[in-house]
């Protein structure tokens, strides 16, 4: 059975600071996603992960997929306010229809 | 741009009654996928379909019946709705498994009381 597992589940952090959150997964997988999810809202893909070492930036956030070492990391650079939200991570199992595991989220919040 | 819609976004049930949450998308995907998130919690896939006419379990199924019987549309069914299902539904689609985007639904609210 697929685990995905991320850290931390909350994160507070001040606007202009860097961060990283990681998400660890148990079973071979070559595609790994990022979400974002603004209260009461849906998900907002933000990245697609296809390879080994692939790397995908979009403004202040980074994602980077290892999977050999089977972990992910979507990393903050000089956070502002706009981008506090909750984000997942999610692992498609290889062969399985795009069936998505989730991790828990990171529910990120940035202060001023 | 209409994506992936769900009907309906709210709905309070009482404990045995039924219903159907619906899932359209206009992108021509073949294929989509019922998933639940609870509170604090990622999402989990329910059932999930490769193409029309096609069904499939995923990890939390019980309690829940799916139907494609048009390439556009995938159903969800509550056929004796528990407190327990009381979680919001997310309605996913994608044109196949290679990779590309999986876009979700803007999710719909179900209470059982």
């Amino acid at each position: 059975e697929l685990k995905v597992e991320q850290n931390p589940l909350f994160l507070s952090m001040q606007e202009g600071k860097n961060y990283t959150i990681y998400c660890n997964y148990s079973t071979t997988s070559d595609r790994l996603y990022w979400y974002r999810q603004d209260p009461g809202k849906s998900l907002e893909s933000l990245f697609v992960l296809l390879s080994n070492g692939a790397v995908k930036q979009e403004g202040r956030l980074m994602a980077s997929l290892d999977t050999k070492a089977r972990l992910s990391t979507l990393h903050i650079t000089a956070a502002v306010h706009d981008l506090s939200a909750t984000y997942f991570c999610a692992v498609e199992e290889t062969g399985t229809a795009s069936k998505l595991t989730f991790g828990t989220g990171t529910r990120l919040q940035v202060t001023l | 741009n209409a994506g992936v819609t769900q009907t309906p976004k709210f709905r309070v049930l009482k404990t045995g009654q039924s219903m159907t949450l619906l899932c359209a998308q206009d992108m021509n995907h073949e294929y989509m996928y019922w998933y639940r998130q609870d509170p604090g919690m990622g999402l989990r896939l329910i059932h999930y379909s490769v193409g029309e006419g096609t069904t499939a379990k995923g990890e939390v199924p019980d309690g829940y019946n799916v139907s494609r019987l048009k390439k556009q549309n995938f159903l969800l069914g509550l056929e004796s709705a528990a407190p327990s299902q009381t979680s919001v539904y997310f309605c996913a689609s994608s044109w196949d498994s290679s990779g590309n985007t999986i876009y979700f639904g803007e999710g719909s609210w179900l209470t059982v009381v």
